[in-house]
């Protein structure tokens, strides 16, 4: 299975919004409402920030949402923070026994 | 606190064994589903999944014959046997939770390097 369609790197300036597309086939991203997102930074382990494309698990800030269409899933984060300045990956079930499918991640860059 | 405490990693020769666990904690064990995730330079790979009453276990094709998920409700405790190690499986390899088609908690990661 090949994996997902990610930029390799993004930015922004802080406040702003920035949008991080992740870019698969009908048989995954496009098949199934069952894209999910991860911020990850340096030297920790990922965290869960999107489910079932939009969902939101609590604790997760609002300015992070998530939304589909055709076979590309997006991740927007708004009201840019420092903080904010991690790695993000996508995963879409991949239907069968192809559990999930990871995008090769974006960097993203606080101005 | 959901805590998920891996253990086992280590250098291992290329053709060898290894067996990693993953001691869970702060939830209900018996009714999430897990999964073993790993990350190299190139990014992150699921490699295998099973469900809260070891019925259904998929794993990925990279791994397929040679690596085998398992895990004990009785001792909350997630395990990966894996076999005929390949440089390629030099990794973190992380103990996730499974949570409607996501990984919702991480461990905190372990190393295994496969190298001779």
């Amino acid at each position: 299975q090949s994996a997902l369609t990610q930029p390799p790197s993004a930015s922004a300036s802080p406040g702003q919004a920035v949008t991080i597309s992740c870019t698969g086939t009908s048989s995954d991203v496009g098949g199934y409402n069952r894209v999910s997102w991860y911020q990850q930074h340096p030297d920790k382990a990922p965290r869960l920030l999107i489910y079932e494309v939009t969902k939101r698990p609590s604790g997760v800030p609002d300015r992070f949402s998530g939304s589909k269409s055709g076979n590309t899933a997006s991740l927007t984060v708004s009201g840019l923070q420092a903080d904010d300045e991690a790695d993000y990956y996508c995963t879409s079930y991949a239907g069968g026994d192809n559990w999930a499918v990871f995008g090769g991640g974006t960097k993203l860059t606080v101005l | 606190e959901v805590q998920l405490v891996a253990s086992g990693g280590a250098l291992v020769q290329p053709g060898g064994s290894l067996r990693l666990s993953c001691a869970a904690s702060g939830f209900n064990f018996n009714v999430y589903s897990m999964n073993w995730v790993r990350q190299t330079p190139r990014g992150l790979e699921w490699v295998s999944y099973m469900t809260s009453d070891s019925r259904t276990i998929y794993h990925a094709d990279s791994v397929k014959g040679r690596f085998t998920i398992s895990r004990d409700n009785a001792k909350n405790s997630l395990y990966l046997q894996m076999n005929s190690l390949r440089d390629g499986d030099t990794a973190v390899y992380y103990c996730v939770r499974g949570y409607q088609w996501a990984f919702d908690y991480w461990g905190q990661g372990i190393l295994v390097t496969v190298s001779s």
